[in-house]
């Protein structure tokens, strides 16, 4: 089955203590990309990769990593979470010009 | 920067009645998608629109795209409780991979 899978999907943590949110397709799409969501705000861009190491800022890419070793994974990395970045994350990936296949999202909770 | 607005941002329609989504962005695209997402799940994929003047209908959902004025639409035909949902357009941005997307359109549809 074709699927966008993310680890954890929830998440409580405190301020500071680094995370990581994974991220694996089986589709072998060459473009990955992280969203949050925030009510009132829609989906906003963090991070996305056209393929292997190579990555590009979104929207909103403070405070936030990404690396892209493999064409299949697309971790996001919290080095220092705030609770600002509270909110529900999803990556998401595609081909060239198709439509972006979502996983199942993260809801992070920073205290 | 490519900004997208979506409106109305809330919508609460009857049964059996007809609207219209409107989804205009700022800068030229050809690419333009639509997403629906229930409450507490992913996005999930309901139209792809690539050239100006397409026009996608599924169910009691049509999409269409004018590429010249900036516009795309959502109409829905005799709403159904089903459709309940939160209906996202997104515009194709750079490198022919990244989206931004519009607030979201909230509907809920009554008896």
């Amino acid at each position: 089955e074709a699927q966008v899978t993310q680890n954890p999907r929830y998440l409580i943590t405190v301020t500071g203590k680094k995370l990581t949110v994974t991220c694996s397709q089986n589709m072998n799409h060459e473009y990955m990309s992280w969203y949050r969501q925030d009510p009132g705000l829609g989906l906003r861009q963090i991070y996305y990769s056209m393929n292997v190491e190579v990555t590009d800022k979104g929207d909103v890419p403070e405070g936030y990593k990404v690396s892209r070793k493999e064409k299949r994974n697309f971790p996001l990395i919290l080095e220092s979470p705030s609770p600002n970045q509270t909110s529900l994350y999803f990556c998401a990936s595609s081909r060239h010009q198709g439509e972006l296949f979502f996983g199942e999202g993260s809801r992070l909770t920073v205290l | 920067e490519l900004k997208v607005e979506q409106n109305p941002l809330f919508l609460s329609m009857q049964e059996g009645k007809n609207y219209t989504i409107y989804c205009n962005y700022s800068t030229t695209s050809d690419r333009l998608y639509w997403y629906r997402q229930d409450p507490g799940k992913s996005l999930e994929s309901l139209f792809v629109l690539l050239s100006n003047g397409a026009v996608k209908q599924e169910g009691r959902l049509m999409a269409s795209l004018d590429t010249k004025a900036r516009l795309s639409t959502l109409h829905i035909t005799a709403a159904v409780h089903d459709l309940s949902a939160t209906y996202f357009c997104a515009v194709g941005g750079r490198a022919g991979y990244a989206l931004n997307f519009g607030k979201g359109t909230s509907l809920l549809v009554t008896p």
